[in-house]
């Protein structure tokens, strides 16, 4: 079974770029996460799907931030404009929608903004 | 405060040794706990869940205090393969939730 793929594994961007971040769960996995670590610090939630509905959106740092899942399929988190602070390892994870705890989690995507 | 604090380390200890880590959760409505196991520059793995009855894996034994809002892993027999930070989460709620994670606890063993 394929697991958790995220796309870049790497993004290099200037500051007031915008960056697209795609993930694909596991199939079959109604729940996506996206969680973000920054340098020092520990791994963030950012924001819950169930299908293609937002189900928790309060860890998103603000409105420069914008998820989707189209079709309760894949997902793509945009960053517009990014800022430096918003460099990190960005990661997905998904969980089918009886479980408790254990959510799959993708690669990450280390994106630097310079 | 954090919501999870874990000490950070590093924990360098020799092959075949026992270590212990610990973890401490401010929540006290937390629901469900977990130990995850990243291997630097991957992603977080699930090591195991944690009981308040306490449960085993192999060499991984982990357990919950509640009234103490504390949490630990014991690894006994310690592998080079074992080198890794080991996070400390827990959830929230209950059901399908956003996990909250400490920074983590390296470990490196050493042959």
């Amino acid at each position: 079974e394929a697991g958790v793929t995220q796309f870049p594994s790497h993004s290099v961007i200037e500051k007031g770029q915008t960056v697209t971040l795609r993930c694909d769960p596991i199939s079959g996995h109604d729940n996506l996460y996206w969680y973000r670590r920054v340098m020092g610090k520990e791994i963030k939630f950012l924001l819950h799907f169930v299908k293609e509905s937002k189900q928790d959106e309060s860890g998103m740092p603000n409105n420069r931030f914008l998820a989707e899942r189209t079709g309760g399929t894949y997902s793509t988190l945009k960053v517009q404009p990014a800022e430096l602070e918003d460099s990190g390892v960005y990661f997905c994870a998904s969980s089918p929608g009886t479980s408790v705890g254990e959510q799959y989690f993708g690669p990450g995507t280390r994106l630097t903004v310079t | 405060r954090k919501e999870v604090e874990q000490d950070p380390g590093p924990f360098n200890v020799p092959e075949g040794a026992t270590v212990a880590f610990n973890c401490t959760y401010s929540n006290s409505a937390s629901q469900s706990f977990f130990w995850y196991r990243q291997d630097c520059r991957k992603e977080p793995k699930l090591l195991m869940s944690v009981y308040s009855s306490g449960n085993e894996d192999g060499r991984f034994t982990a357990q919950l205090n509640r009234a103490s809002q504390y949490i630990s892993l014991l690894i006994r027999d310690s592998k080079l393969s074992d080198s890794a930070t080991y996070l400390c989460v827990v959830t929230r709620r209950g059901g399908n939730t956003p996990l909250v994670f400490g920074k983590g606890t390296r470990l490196s063993v050493i042959a």
